[in-house]
């Protein structure tokens, strides 16, 4: 069954930082890129960071970018978001997707449907 | 407000047909790139509904369809169901500002 699982998140203060796994079953991991989305309460999707199925190449949203880092393992099928610098807008509901094409060229990094989705865990910046 | 201009609902009696447009401009859906859908049904993840423009992922019934058109998308569901109230999403690239969704609209079922 493909399955991706996202875990770690939780309230934290603004300032500090969190890290965010996504374990992935079911299909050759290795193979895929892999992106993080956020939800906001009540609002709608926004896409944060991609990177590639094998860890080279990565792109971050605007809003996140030098403080998020996405990276990869691939030996344990485990995809992670690291996110230092936490803001009150940084509340919200992460999930985790993979890129829907086998692709090794990185045409589709950023163009692709992201065809499985993880269940999104909440991260709630509040003091 | 988003790049990419969906109307934040529309609404529609069972049996009937809806659309939900997807509007964005010449650096992102003028520009030749993909248009995807994507439904999420109250407190679930969003679902793949629609990939490149109007093709359906195994396991979408096909009263879901597809287009897509200059600067624009659409999303059309004939045969509206009780279980198509959801909020749905398009998504597509930009040029500039890399992957984007519209902001959503929220489908009821009358």
């Amino acid at each position: 069954q493909v399955q991706l699982v996202e875990s770690g998140g939780g309230v934290v203060q603004p300032g500090r930082s969190l890290r965010l796994s996504c374990a992935a079953s079911g299909f050759t991991f290795s193979s895929y890129a892999m992106h993080w989305v956020r939800q906001a309460p009540g609002k709608g999707l926004e896409w944060v960071a991609v990177i590639s199925y094998d860890g080279s190449n990565k792109y971050y949203a605007d809003s996140v970018k030098g403080r998020f880092t996405i990276s990869r393992d691939n030996s344990k099928n485990t995809l992670y978001l690291q996110m230092n610098s936490l803001r009150a807008e940084d509340t919200a509901v992460y999930y985790c997707a993979r890129g829907s094409t086998v692709d090794s060229s990185g045409y589709y990094l950023k163009r692709d449907a992201f065809d499985i989705w993880g269940q999104g865990t909440m991260v709630t910046v509040s003091s | 407000q988003s790049v990419l201009t969906q109307p934040p609902s529309v609404s529609g009696a069972p049996g009937q047909r809806v659309t939900i447009s997807c509007t964005g401009s010449s650096s992102n859906i003028g520009a030749g790139y993909d248009v995807h859908w994507y439904q999420q049904l109250p407190g679930t993840a969003p679902k793949l509904l629609i990939y490149g423009n109007s093709n359906r992922p195994s396991g979408v019934p096909d009263r879901f369809s597809g287009s897509k058109s200059g600067t624009s998308a659409s999303l059309a569901i004939t045969g509206l169901q009780a279980e198509d109230e959801a909020d749905y999403y398009c998504q597509s690239y930009d040029s500039s500002l890399s992957v984007l969704f519209g902001g959503g609209t929220k489908l009821t079922v009358l």
